[in-house]
């Protein structure tokens, strides 16, 4: 069985402040996705990395693949309010690669504070 | 345009009842999918759809859920004999092919889910 185990579980932190969200599994996933989900929303999709050792940018959000493809961290730089929310990584299930099939980890819950 | 939407946004019932909730994806969205996420979890995936025809069940706790998509675009997820366990957000998911041979899966749009709590 493939998991993701997100940490931390919950961060609450002051605006400005730089933060970093770790996403492991002992398994190999073919890509990962990191999501951002708010209250009585679903999930959105922020990025999908695909290659070991990937970088990927979003204005003040760096999301990095782990060269053997089993974990992946999100770092955010001066968080601001608006970050707050769920954050989900998540990747093809085994077997499911072909057609989407996700396995989620449990999230990190972003509060950041004015 | 218009995103997923999931009816009823939220279902009150009594624990034995039956319900259906119900999901429209994307129009012209082939793919779809269900999953269930309880309070401080990720999603958990139950069914998935291509077309008409569930291709991968597998995510179903046991035989009193069913889902269906006639049509191949509206899906309702019936659940019978409801116990307290099965409350949870039911979140429905569609994306424009189920089938992609690189560069990960395609995106899934969410819906807002549909949380349902049994009494």
């Amino acid at each position: 069985t493939q998991l993701l185990e997100q940490s931390p579980q919950f961060l609450s932190i002051q605006e400005g402040e730089n933060l970093t969200v770790y996403c492991n599994s002992s398994s190999v996933f073919s890509s990962l996705q990191w999501y951002r989900q708010e209250p009585g929303e679903g999930p959105v999709l922020l990025v999908t990395v695909v290659t070991g050792g990937e970088v990927k940018k979003l204005k003040r959000l760096t999301f990095q693949f782990g060269d053997a493809r089993k974990d992946s961290s999100l770092h955010i730089t001066a968080a601001q309010p608006g970050d707050t929310g769920l954050y989900l990584c998540a990747g093809p299930t085994e077997g499911g690669t072909s057609y989407g099939k996700l396995t989620f980890g449990q999230g990190t819950i972003l509060t950041v504070h004015p | 345009g218009a995103g997923v939407s999931q009816t009823p946004s939220n279902k009150v019932t009594e624990k034995g009842k039956y319900v259906e909730l119900r999901c429209d994806p994307i129009s012209g969205h082939t793919a779809l999918y269900w999953y269930r996420q309880s309070l401080g979890q990720g999603p958990e995936f139950l069914i998935y759809f291509q077309g008409t025809g569930a291709a991968d069940d597998s995510g179903l706790p046991n035989d009193r859920f069913f889902a269906v998509r006639p049509e191949g675009s509206v899906s309702t997820l019936k659940i019978q004999r409801t116990e307290r366990g099965d409350s949870a957000v039911y979140l429905c998911a569609s994306s424009s092919q189920g089938v992609k041979l690189a560069g990960g899966p395609n995106e899934q749009f969410f819906g807002p889910g549909t949380r349902l709590t049994v009494l």
